[in-house]
């Protein structure tokens, strides 16, 4: 079944401990992105990554990290995560974004930072 | 800059009925697509309808429909014969032609449907 794998589903962490969410796809989607959703502020991109070894900033990019090492894994990682990251992460991808292709969602990871 | 308004962060509608969930988006660019998202509260992210821009004739996908009016930037979304099931956020999203970077999303309309 073609999918967004996306882990962990929550995550209660504290000020300053690195953590990864964890994000693969078994579509070889050469596209891949993280959002963030907050109440008011819909989806706003973190980073992209085109293919593999090539990732750029999204609108806000502040405080996280990506790697592109292989096409099917796309991990975000917070290396010092603070209370204004609290919200729910999503993991999206596509064959391309040339065309009309949709975006394939993760289920989502609900992050907690007291 | 482009961005993408949806002027409604709440609506009702009772079962049965029809409701439109209405969306503008502002460019400079000729050629694009347009999306709506729906998200359940299973928080499960699904592509509703799509809309290429240079095509006049308005998408339709069963209930859902959409009034497209280039001129204005308006994408409004059409749901007729609301089913409890189609309670969720909705989202639409803009993202030009031959850009490979980001789709850009609303702030999302909540829609509760009313048995």
């Amino acid at each position: 079944e073609a999918q967004v794998t996306q882990n962990p589903r929550y995550l209660i962490t504290v000020t300053g401990k690195k953590l990864t969410v964890t994000c693969s796809q078994n579509m070889n989607h050469e596209y891949m992105s993280w959002y963030r959703q907050d109440p008011g502020l819909g989806l706003r991109q973190i980073y992209y990554s085109m293919n593999v070894e090539v990732t750029d900033k999204g609108d806000v990019p502040e405080g996280y990290k990506v790697s592109r090492k292989e096409k099917r894994n796309f991990p975000l990682i917070l290396e010092s995560p603070s209370p204004n990251q609290t919200s729910l992460y999503f993991c999206a991808s596509s064959l391309t974004l040339q065309g009309w292709e949709k975006l394939f969602f993760g289920s989502g990871t609900q992050l907690s930072v007291l | 800059a482009q961005t993408v308004t949806q002027s409604q962060p709440e609506m009702s509608v009772q079962e049965a009925e029809t409701v439109t969930l209405s969306c503008t988006y502002d460019t400079s660019e000729s050629d694009y697509y347009l999306f709506w998202y729906k998200q359940p509260p299973s928080r499960q992210m699904i592509l509703v309808i799509r809309q290429e821009a240079y095509k006049q004739q308005n998408a339709t996908e069963n209930r859902f429909s959409v009034n497209f009016q280039k001129a204005a930037k308006s994408f409004s979304l059409k749901i007729s014969d609301s089913q409890l099931g189609d309670a969720a956020m909705y989202f639409c999203a803009y993202r030009v032609r031959g850009r490979d970077d980001k789709i850009i999303f609303g702030k999302g309309t909540r829609l509760h449907i009313l048995p």
